[in-house]
């Protein structure tokens, strides 16, 4: 159980056009879901608090107009990188809380390696 | 503001060597969750341990053991006998809590440790 899938595992786009990433609870609902950002060889970085129903909560210097992040189930969330530039590359994760279920970790998914050229 | 740090940014060692990769975390909080994930190439991440901070056993898992030291606010984790699959960065992880106990979920991430076992 607790199974996270983040789609698509990979992705190559060009300068200047949107990309969405999807992030699904398979078989546990989920009110919060968190994405993270991770460039080549350094950490995981909280970019955003997506909250089922509501307008998510994104950290300091992570721009809300540019990653745009829909929370409209308690099975999915979706990050759009619009308007993606080669610094937009990067390792994009996302995690997921179990509503029911506290104290418990975060499940991650696989991650989606995002490539602008 | 909560802070994760591992100073060890790459160890290399033989296979069947013993390694300890080592883990401090700030917080003012008195209720907190402490991590453990494993990335591989591939990156994924895989989940190892969770220990909140009222549990201060150390525990004992096939090859990985991990040592909590509220004291000294480290949680350091020892692969014995390494092997060449655990190739890999390793993150240390922190979660804060409320009063209740229950964590808000986000983690703060240290910057990992790259271990590399050699054949």
């Amino acid at each position: 159980g607790a199974v996270v899938s983040q789609h698509p595992s990979w992705v190559i786009c060009k300068s200047g056009t949107s990309v969405k990433i999807e992030c699904r609870s398979l078989d546990f609902q989920a009110t919060t879901m968190f994405w993270y950002r991770q460039f080549p060889k350094q950490s995981l970085m909280l970019m955003a608090t997506s909250n089922e129903g509501s307008k998510a909560t994104y950290e300091q210097g992570v721009e809300k107009d540019k990653f745009l992040i829909n929370h409209a189930s308690l099975t999915l969330s979706t990050l759009t990188v619009t308007s993606a530039h080669p610094e937009d590359s990067s390792f994009y994760i996302c995690s997921a809380r179990d509503r029911k279920i506290f104290n418990t970790e975060a499940f991650f998914g696989q991650g989606t390696r995002l490539t602008v050229v | 503001a909560q802070k994760v740090t591992q100073a060890q940014t790459e160890i290399s060692v033989v296979e069947k060597e013993d390694v300890t990769l080592d883990c401090v975390y700030e917080t003012r909080d008195t209720t907190y969750y402490l991590f453990w994930y494993k990335q591989p190439p591939s990156g994924e991440l895989v989940f190892l341990i969770r220990r909140n901070s009222f549990d201060e056993q150390n525990e004992i898992s096939g090859r990985y053991s991990w040592n909590f030291q509220k004291s000294t606010s480290s949680f350091n984790f020892t692969i014995t006998a390494s092997q060449v699959v655990d190739s890999a960065v390793y993150f240390c992880a922190l979660s804060e809590a409320n009063a209740g106990g229950t964590s808000y979920g986000k983690l703060t991430f240290g910057q990992g440790t790259i271990l590399t076992v050699h054949p």
